[in-house]
């Protein structure tokens, strides 16, 4: 099946800026918008970036998206310990005529 | 203020068909650009999605598992429901159904609004 590749795990220190990556194969992110989930240990995803680097309303600026090419990136800033959860991102599937999900990283504050 | 809330058995035996229910609210099924999804995450893992149902009836599947799914709307009752049969154990997952939201502009869409999930174990 066609997915997004996510590394597995990525961990920063409170106040530190991380980087979390999402690359896709085909054209999958190069010619869809990629959106960001935040999951919060035990409960359910929530929308965190969309259509590649908007934020809805209520989610920090700490948090930004970027795409480039066959890539997407989420970036934290100013790193909370709050911010300990799964990051996955998402994006339409031409292929698959419906959304794929990369594998998640799981996301440490040291 | 959009709301989900799945609903279902939380213990399904193996053969047996999974029915689900997403009950939502702040919204109509029958407003353009408007979709509402199922998305599984089995214990530990990644989250996957099964099935997409629009506005204007059109429906999407996952394509390993279409001729396990079957996904309707009750537009009167603001109900979705998703059947899944045959179950297996690996079907063991918790069961999301989510808001989607189409941006007319460009054509992208996103899932802005999930529900709580809810467990579904199959096991004999």
């Amino acid at each position: 099946q066609s997915e997004l590749t996510q590394s597995p795990s990525a961990s920063g220190t409170p106040g530190q800026r991380v980087t979390i990556s999402c690359s896709g194969i085909n054209s999958k992110i190069t010619n869809n918008a990629v959106n960001w989930y935040q999951q919060l240990p035990g409960t359910a995803p929530k929308l965190l970036i969309y259509n590649n680097n908007q934020r809805p309303s209520g989610v920090p600026d700490r948090f930004s998206g970027s795409k480039s090419g066959t890539s997407a990136s989420l970036a934290i800033s100013g790193l909370q310990s709050e911010d300990e959860a799964d990051y996955y991102c998402e994006a339409w599937d031409d292929g698959l005529n419906g959304p794929v999900f990369g594998g998640g990283t799981k996301l440490t504050v040291l | 203020q959009i709301t989900l809330k799945e609903s279902g058995p939380t213990l399904v035996k193996p053969t047996q068909t999974l029915t689900l229910t997403c009950t939502f609210s702040g919204f109509s099924l029958s407003t353009n650009g408007v979709a509402v999804g199922w998305i599984r995450q089995p214990p530990g893992k990644a989250l996957e999605w099964l099935a997409l149902i629009y506005w204007d009836d059109d429906k999407r599947y996952r394509p390993s598992l279409k001729s396990r799914l079957s996904i309707t709307k009750d537009t009167s009752e603001d109900q979705v429901v998703l059947t899944m049969t045959n179950v297996d154990p690996v079907d063991t997952a918790t069961y999301y159904c989510a808001h989607r939201k189409l941006n007319w502009n460009d054509g992208s869409s996103t899932f802005d609004i999930w529900g709580q999930g809810t467990r579904v174990t199959v096991s004999s």
